[in-house]
């Protein structure tokens, strides 16, 4: 059954960058043929789609995050990561790491998920 | 981007009630729109794809109807564990979308 865990620090410090990765268990990323996304939610708010990425490398971001945003694949480790530059109060946020239902398609419901890691920016 | 709007932003009902969510988009999207159900402190759960096809596992007392810009997420009759946030999403094109949900609370 596959799984999707988010690690990386719980806190950032303003003007820094975030630093999340995703670990993805019972399948591999390189043969799966999925997009593996990143999507936050801050608090009390609704989510927000950050962007998604290939097991190639091939990546798609949202327009509104572009600039700062900057998401790999490591297919040894079985992992994706998310970086967020220059961060602010503003990126405060729970992110979660998912998966959408259909191989291949950048576009689409995502249906497995992981538990999401509460971010805070504050110095 | 394709805005999404829900309506109502929260409602209060009673176990039995049949309730009603609607998502609105800025654009026509034929049928590419998914509903999620968020408890608190969880990820969102996938409930329905594509409009109207019910996730596996998901009872049947949910269903999605709608087409174009106008959809529908419905409880035929809210159990107690259906409390919980629901929000749209659109899968027409990225950057993907969500609505900014909508709060089922207990009257």
């Amino acid at each position: 059954q596959l799984q999707l865990r988010e690690s990386g620090p719980g806190l950032v410090k303003p003007s820094e960058t975030l630093s999340l990765t995703c670990t993805v268990s019972g399948g591999s990323i390189s043969s799966s043929n999925y997009y593996w996304g990143w999507i936050r939610q801050p608090p009390g708010k609704g989510l927000e789609w950050i962007g998604s990425i290939y097991h190639s490398g091939s990546t798609y971001y949202n327009p509104s995050l572009k600039s700062r945003v900057t998401i790999s694949v490591d297919t040894s480790k079985n992992q994706f990561s998310l970086k967020l530059s220059s961060v602010t109060a503003t990126d405060t946020a729970v992110y979660y790491c998912a998966r959408p239902q259909v191989r291949g398609a950048i576009s689409d419901a995502f249906d497995i998920w992981g538990q999401g890691t509460r971010v805070t920016v504050s110095s | 981007d394709i805005q999404m709007t829900q309506s109502p932003s929260s409602l209060s009902a009673s176990v039995g009630d049949r309730v009603t969510i609607t998502c609105r988009t800025s654009q026509r999207i034929t049928t590419f729109l998914n509903w999620y159900q968020q408890k608190p402190g969880k990820a969102p759960k996938l409930l329905i794809y594509a409009t109207s096809n019910l996730q596996t596992g998901v009872p049947s007392r949910f269903s999605g109807s709608g087409s174009g810009t106008d959809f529908t997420l419905t409880i035929s009759s809210l159990q107690p564990e259906d409390f919980a946030t629901y929000y749209c999403q659109q899968s027409y094109s990225t950057p993907l979308t969500f609505g900014g949900g909508a709060k089922v609370e207990i009257k």
